[in-house]
């Protein structure tokens, strides 16, 4: 079993619509939660940050971290085509420790 | 804040050749330093954990002499690939975190990337 899955889709919507994505994990020692976006031969950008439990809001973006079902989401709200990128959830158990990463969702949002 | 380059972008050699790529934390000092690579449609796969002034950790499966990495201060790390060949063509990524008394705990920044192409 992995340690973080990840839906690879490809999610594609509509411009306008409401996106989740979503990660579960298996290793409850997982404290810190990231969401990053990569577009196509770029570096991941980091989108959301969030430690142990909680929801966070950054402008259209929420994420949700609910450490008791080990799962983690990222609600995108008011979807843009610039949003059209491979969502990677990662999360890490201590700091300095190394990341485990999803595999990805590739999002295609639809003008 | 928190911006992380690396250089070259893009790189061809042949093979037999070896390669550095430069991985730096512009704004922010970082004690460490990760090296991964990307396949394309693939997620990120870590390939070694470098801190400052000490030798890094690889994970299983990647041969430290052939990707070596020098951690030479909080805000340079280099990975250099040794007698690449074709099949070490790849995207190669650094990401560097958390910042010290800059970045949150637990966070990585990454660069953009470097393209090798061996031939």
């Amino acid at each position: 079993q992995k340690e973080v899955e990840q839906d690879p889709g490809p999610l594609s919507v509509p411009e306008g619509a409401i996106v989740s994505l979503n990660c579960t994990y298996s290793n409850s020692a997982f404290q810190y939660f990231m969401w990053y976006r990569q577009y196509s031969r770029k570096g991941p950008e980091l989108l959301m940050y969030t430690y142990s439990s909680g929801n966070k809001e950054d402008g259209r973006f929420t994420a949700q971290v609910d450490k008791s079902s080990k799962y983690i989401s990222l609600f995108i709200r008011d979807s843009q085509p610039s949003d059209s990128a491979t969502y990677l959830c990662a999360m890490s158990a201590n700091n300095f420790n190394k990341f485990y990463f999803g595999s990805g969702t590739k999002l295609n949002v639809k003008p | 804040g928190a911006v992380v380059s690396q250089h070259p972008s893009r790189v061809i050699c042949k093979s037999g050749t070896s390669v550095k790529i430069e991985c730096r934390s512009l704004d922010f000092q970082a004690t460490t330093m990760f090296w991964y690579r990307q396949f394309p449609k693939q997620s990120l796969m870590l390939m070694a954990t470098s801190n400052e002034g000490s030798k890094a950790t690889y994970e299983q499966g990647v041969e430290k002499d052939k990707f070596l990495i020098n951690h030479a201060s909080l805000t340079l790390s280099t990975l250099t690939v040794t007698s690449a060949h074709p099949e070490d063509s790849s995207f190669y990524i650094c990401s560097a975190g958390p910042g010290l008394g800059i970045t949150a705990e637990g966070t990585q920044y990454f660069g953009p990337g470097t393209r090798l192409l061996v031939l």
